[in-house]
């Protein structure tokens, strides 16, 4: 089974609208992280927002918050207010906190595209 | 320094021939992550590095590829008689810190620009 799932290859959003972007995750573990990061198409990744399993709030960093449904098992990105910068492709990922493993588990990425 | 260094930017190679890469962490990052990004959106863990020392190399094919962090140096990605299939770009990422039991923030993977191989 796939572990991190993004279900949209790719999106469209209006620029100054909110726009989610899907994940949902498959683990046992108690613990975990989960992380969203931006990929633009200059290759580099960035890192957005992080989400631990035991967190009681849901993350925020200023445009970007994180919509964490544990029982759902989904972490969904949402942006507010596109910009054309935001333009990218964007990956859900998680660590899960098990034994020595420490690898960042990846989904297949959404590409988001922002129009005037 | 501040961000994850990663060089060279693009390399190269002839099959059969050996690729190097190099990495620097983020100052005061103890862990470091190795990454293949093949066909756009299929990440692929390699090894990680606790300091100098392997800390988890499950996803290493070890037949060709080799890794090391050394004091004082960049870390290095070596891929000896590169394949076709090596072609990819190659990330490296640092961490402060690995939850030992708790998911930490500072558990957060920063990724290098990338290194895009190219075998011909």
């Amino acid at each position: 089974a796939q572990k991190i799932t993004q279900t949209q290859p790719g999106m469209f959003v209006q620029e100054k609208e909110a726009v989610t972007l899907d994940c949902t995750y498959d683990t046992s573990d108690p613990s975990y992280g989960l992380f969203w990061y931006k990929q633009p198409s200059s290759g580099e990744m960035i890192f957005l927002i992080y989400q631990g399993s035991y967190d009681q709030q849901n993350a925020t960093e200023g445009r970007y918050s994180l919509n964490f449904q544990k029982a759902r098992k989904s972490a969904n990105l949402v942006i507010s207010a596109s910009q054309l910068g935001d333009s990218a492709m964007y990956f859900c990922a998680m660590r899960e906190v098990t034994g020595t493993a420490s690898k960042l588990t990846f989904g297949t990425g959404t590409r988001l595209q922002v129009t005037l | 320094g501040e961000e994850v260094a990663q060089t060279p930017k693009h390399l190269v190679r002839g099959e059969g021939q050996k690729a190097k890469l190099y990495c620097a962490p983020i100052k005061g990052h103890s862990y470091v992550f190795w990454y293949q990004q093949v066909l756009k959106n299929e990440f692929k863990f390699l090894i990680s590095f606790q300091n100098e020392n392997v800390f988890d190399e499950t996803g290493m094919p070890k037949e060709r590829f080799s890794a090391k962090c050394l004091p004082n140096s960049p870390c290095s990605l070596e891929i000896q008689a590169t394949k076709l299939e090596d072609s990819a770009v190659y990330f490296c990422a640092s961490s402060q810190s690995l939850a030992g039991m708790f998911a930490r923030s500072t558990d957060t993977q920063y990724f290098g620009p990338g290194t895009r191989l190219t075998v011909l």
